[in-house]
């Protein structure tokens, strides 16, 4: 069964500060991937998506995600974090051989202190 | 642009009772999903449908039932709600089932 990590469970940072968020999945073959962000008391929203091509996705706000194949990675990141940023962030993957479902990760919960 | 809307935001049950959470979205995507979420454990999938008539488990479908009857509409039954099903319920759609799904505002579920 495809599994997925997200190995920071909580981050703190300052305005301004650079953010990496790590995600690793356990399928070897090819993959979907997602990043979503929910703000707080709202539903999920999708951040960015890679299915095929450039392994480095831009989304929407700044964010950028990598994909490492290599390394079974998917991290997020954003050069610059503002307040605004303060959210939950789940990376979701759908392999191709796990038939239609999305597998998501644990979470990581931001906190940017203005 | 209604999309998908969840019924009702918030709920409270005892345990026992039976409780049917309503998913419903306005694109006519085939794949219909409901997730729990709670902490520690992200989202979970309960069950999935693919087209009307056509549902599939996900990872923790015991003490859940589905229905498709109709594309539009994915309810989600706790057929005697139980307090470790107190979570939030997250219903979604998509095109096709690994494409990006889009999710609804989730329901506040708590079993006293």
């Amino acid at each position: 069964a495809q599994s997925v990590s997200q190995h920071n469970h909580h981050v703190i940072l300052s305005e301004a500060a650079s953010l990496e968020l790590g995600c690793n999945y356990s399928y070897g073959g090819t993959v979907n991937l997602f990043w979503y962000v929910q703000y707080p008391g709202q539903h999920l929203q999708l951040l960015l998506k890679y299915f095929s091509g450039d392994p480095l996705v831009k989304g929407i706000k700044g964010f950028e995600a990598e994909f490492i194949k290599s390394k079974f990675s998917f991290n997020l990141r954003k050069p610059s974090v503002q307040w605004s940023d303060t959210a939950e962030y789940f990376c979701a993957v759908n392999a191709n051989n796990a038939g239609n479902m999305l597998t998501f990760g644990g979470g990581t919960r931001l906190m940017v202190k203005p | 642009d209604a999309g998908i809307t969840q019924s009702p935001r918030y709920k409270i049950t005892e345990t026992g009772r039976q409780v049917t959470l309503m998913c419903h979205q306005t694109w006519s995507h085939s794949y219909m999903f409901w997730y729990r979420q709670d902490l520690g454990h992200g989202l979970r999938l309960i069950y999935y449908s693919a087209a009307a008539d056509i549902t599939d488990k996900g990872e923790v479908p015991d003490g859940y039932v589905v229905s498709r009857s109709k594309t539009e509409n994915f309810p989600l039954t706790l057929e005697s709600a139980t307090r470790s099903q107190t979570s939030v319920y997250f219903c979604a759609s998509s095109v096709r089932g690994n494409t990006e799904a889009f999710f609804g505002q989730g329901t506040r579920l708590t079993v006293v």
